[in-house]
């Protein structure tokens, strides 16, 4: 039982760089999300999507772009990272609204020196 | 907009010991309440939920009911165990969302000591 698969798991990169960050699940979701935790600020919704070609903005946007293409991923992007862009990142999904239970990947460390 | 407050951690509690851990929150409407909880180097998983006034989740020995009036959905257990230290997130979701999204506090620690 895959669930919420998240790639890379740990991943250090300069100032300027790019990456993406891939996530992939196997239940058939319709919609996903990717959150930030950072301490003492619990989890911050950065883009979601609530279908195939589908994103939308969350709370922390800004230097994030994402992509769904296929209904099982969810892909988010940095174009060109900064210091500030050092977290935990948070890859879900869920069968529909969050009235359904949302399932959570193990989670992503970058650090961006 | 919406906002969810939770007690600052660490709670630090012996083993047997009961558990509250309170949780405010601030929307518009009726918005679906939640806990999560995260264990070290995991992901989180719902933990109970209520989706409206007076229900009562519960899931593991582990309670919370949905307070309209004092908007409130207060974690409660009995008697913790070791087993129980995590990191627990109280979160909401509301119709501007669509229910689509979370808003989550900041998360109390729970370490629980034998």
């Amino acid at each position: 039982n895959a669930g919420v698969t998240q790639t890379p798991k740990f991943r250090v990169l300069k100032t300027g760089q790019s990456m993406t960050l891939l996530c992939a699940q196997d239940m058939n979701h319709e919609y996903m999300y990717w959150y930030r935790q950072d301490p003492g600020m619990g989890l911050r919704l950065i883009h979601y999507s609530v279908g195939e070609g589908t994103t939308a903005k969350g709370e922390v946007p800004d230097g994030y772009n994402v992509s769904r293409l296929k209904k099982q991923n969810f892909l988010l992007g940095l174009e060109s990272a900064a210091p500030s862009q050092t977290s935990v990142y948070f890859c879900a999904s869920s069968y529909s609204n969050v009235g359904n239970t949302i399932y959570f990947g193990e989670g992503s460390w970058l650090t961006v020196v | 907009g919406d906002s969810v407050t939770q007690m600052e951690g660490p709670v630090t509690l012996s083993e047997e010991a009961f558990l509250t851990i309170n949780c405010t929150y601030t929307a518009t409407g009726y918005p679906s309440l939640f806990w999560y909880v995260q264990y070290p180097g995991e992901g989180l998983q719902l933990l109970l939920k209520a989706t409206k006034a007076d229900d009562k989740g519960s899931n593991k020995g582990f309670e919370a009911t949905y307070r309209k009036e004092t908007t409130s959905f207060h974690l409660e257990k009995g008697s913790v165990q070791v087993s129980d230290s995590a990191v627990y997130f109280c979160a909401l979701s509301d119709r501007n969302s669509g229910y689509s999204t979370l808003t989550f506090g900041k998360g109390t620690m729970l370490l629980v000591s034998p």
